[in-house]
C-alpha cells in the first residue's frame, strides 16, 4: 500500500541536542511538507520541496534543516537552535501542479526533557 | 496573522443531528479550500475540498459551502454520527504550479453525543 511513514511516533530529545525526524513517501510524489501542530495553533509550515535537491522556507523555518536527496525521503532536523521543539511534527506529500491536498503521514511528537 | 481561522475550538452534537462546522478566511487570493479530519497522535486526512468557483460541494454525509464575498465557508455532516467525533481543520491554497502550501485554521474539536 503506498503512504508516508514518520518515524519515530515518540521521540525525547535533551536541550542542546539535535534530533532528526525521517519521513518517507512510495505515493512517487514530487512535493512534500513539512508542519508543526501546536494546541489551538493549527499546523504551520516549517519547510517545503516540490523537488528532490530542492527546498524553501516556509512560515517557522528558525531553528530547523531539511534535505531532499532522494523523492521519497525528506528528513527534518530539529536544531538546539529552535526555542520552543516540543510539539507533533507532521510530514505530507502532494502531486505538483494541481489542487491536490496533501496525504499526511502519521506525525511524530517530539518532546524534550 | 491568521488567514485562516476557525473561531469555535469545539462544538458538541447530538448523535443523529446536523453538525455545522465554519471557517473564515483574510486572503482574497485563496481559491481552493479543503477539509481534514484528525484523530488524537494520528496525521489529518482529507474530508472534502471546494473550488472558488463552486459554491458547494456534496459527499455524502459531509457538504461544504463556499460564501466568496464573506470569505467563509462552511462544513456541514449530517446526520452526525460518533465515530465523526475528531478535531477538523480547515485550508486553503492559491492555484499555481508546482507545491501546494496549504494555510490551516486552528481547528475545531467535535463531540458527538450519544
Amino acid at each position: 500500500d503506498g503512504g508516508i511513514t514518520q518515524s519515530p511516533k515518540y521521540l525525547f530529545r535533551k536541550e542542546g541536542q539535535n534530533v532528526t525526524l525521517s519521513c518517507e513517501q512510495n505515493l512517487n510524489h514530487d512535493a512534500m511538507y513539512w508542519y508543526r501542530q501546536d494546541p489551538g495553533q493549527g499546523l504551520r509550515l516549517i519547510y517545503y520541496s516540490q523537488i528532490v535537491n530542492d527546498f524553501q522556507k516556509g512560515d517557522i523555518a528558525e531553528g530547523y534543516s531539511v534535505s531532499r536527496e532522494k523523492k521519497e525521503s525528506f528528513p527534518l532536523t530539529v536544531t538546539s537552535a529552535q526555542k520552543n521543539p516540543t510539539a507533533f511534527y507532521l510530514c505530507a506529500s502532494s502531486p505538483t501542479g494541481e489542487n491536490y491536498g496533501y496525504t499526511f503521514g502519521s506525525g511524530t511528537r517530539l518532546t524534550v526533557v | 496573522d491568521q488567514q485562516v481561522k476557525q473561531n469555535s475550538p469545539s462544538l458538541s452534537v447530538q448523535e443523529g443531528r446536523i453538525s455545522i462546522l465554519n471557517c473564515d478566511y483574510t486572503n482574497s487570493m485563496f481559491d481552493y479550500f479543503l477539509w481534514y479530519k484528525k484523530y488524537p497522535a494520528e496525521g489529518p486526512t482529507f474530508l472534502i475540498s471546494i473550488s472558488s468557483i463552486k459554491d458547494k460541494n456534496e459527499d455524502g454525509r459531509f457538504t461544504v459551502f463556499l460564501n466568496k464575498s464573506a470569505k467563509h465557508l462552511s462544513l456541514h455532516i449530517v446526520p452526525s454520527q460518533p465515530g465523526d467525533s475528531a478535531v477538523y481543520f480547515c485550508a486553503a491554497t492559491a492555484v499555481r504550479r508546482g507545491a501546494q502550501k496549504l494555510v490551516f485554521g486552528q481547528g475545531t474539536r467535535l463531540t458527538i453525543n450519544p
